[in-house]
């Protein structure tokens, strides 16, 4: 199975800073990844898929970019809303694999 | 678009339990379906998914064997059975809708239904 390695863990940031994850593939996935967002208590919400397609209706502040092993979520400008755990996922083939989260704080 | 997970409840070890998932607002049987679960305290987990047509079905090794997904494009459904539970299987379950292809991305996704696994 393929293995995401999600870096950091947690993160702690202001209402407005520039927040960067990113997301290792131990093996090459091409573009087959996907972000989610997901609040306690909540359904994961669909960010990005193709590694850098933005979900409709997703905020144009959030994006991703990355190829192969080595992908990146981005979210300018961080906002109240957004403080929550985000996930990668692998679509590239069975079995699907996610990464291990983070943890967006407020600092 | 909507899909409503229901069938989770407490349970012993080494019992069996059925999950279902009824969906809506779109052409079920266009999209491949998916069961990922989130353990308490832990990261998300895919379980397991088929393709529209039941032909290509995967499982997470930690469910193979002990849990079979199945679809009624009839009925719109999708179903988990787990057998031989285990406490590590201690979980909020989501079904989540697919793409196309049978690995995909997930959405929309349920609300979740909580399965416990306990003596």
């Amino acid at each position: 199975a393929i293995r995401l390695t999600q870096s950091p863990s947690s993160l702690s940031a202001f209402v407005g800073d520039r927040v960067t994850i990113t997301c290792r593939a131990s093996h090459n996935i091409n573009r087959a990844l996907a972000w989610y967002q997901q609040h306690p208590g909540k359904a994961p919400k669909l960010l990005i898929y193709d590694a850098s397609r933005l979900q409709s209706g997703v905020p144009s502040r959030f994006s991703g970019s990355g190829s192969g092993t080595d992908f990146t979520l981005t979210i300018i400008s961080l906002q109240p809303e957004d403080f929550a755990s985000y996930f990668c996922q692998n679509f590239d083939s069975f079995p699907l694999t996610f990464g291990g989260g983070t943890k967006v704080e407020i600092k | 678009v909507q899909v409503v997970e229901s069938g989770g409840e407490l349970v012993k070890p080494g019992r069996s339990l059925r999950l279902s998932c009824v969906a809506s607002g779109f052409t079920f049987d266009d999209h491949a379906m998916h069961w990922v679960r989130l353990p308490p305290g832990k990261g998300l987990e895919w379980v397991s998914g088929l393709s529209w047509n039941s032909r290509a079905i995967g499982y997470a090794d930690s469910v193979k064997g002990r849990f079979t997904i199945s679809r009624d494009n009839a009925q719109n459904s999708v179903y988990l059975q787990m057998n031989s539970l285990r406490l590590e299987d201690t979980a909020v379950y989501y079904c989540a809708r697919g793409g196309r292809a049978a690995a995909s991305w997930f959405d929309p996704w349920g609300q979740g239904t909580l399965v416990t696994v306990s003596s």
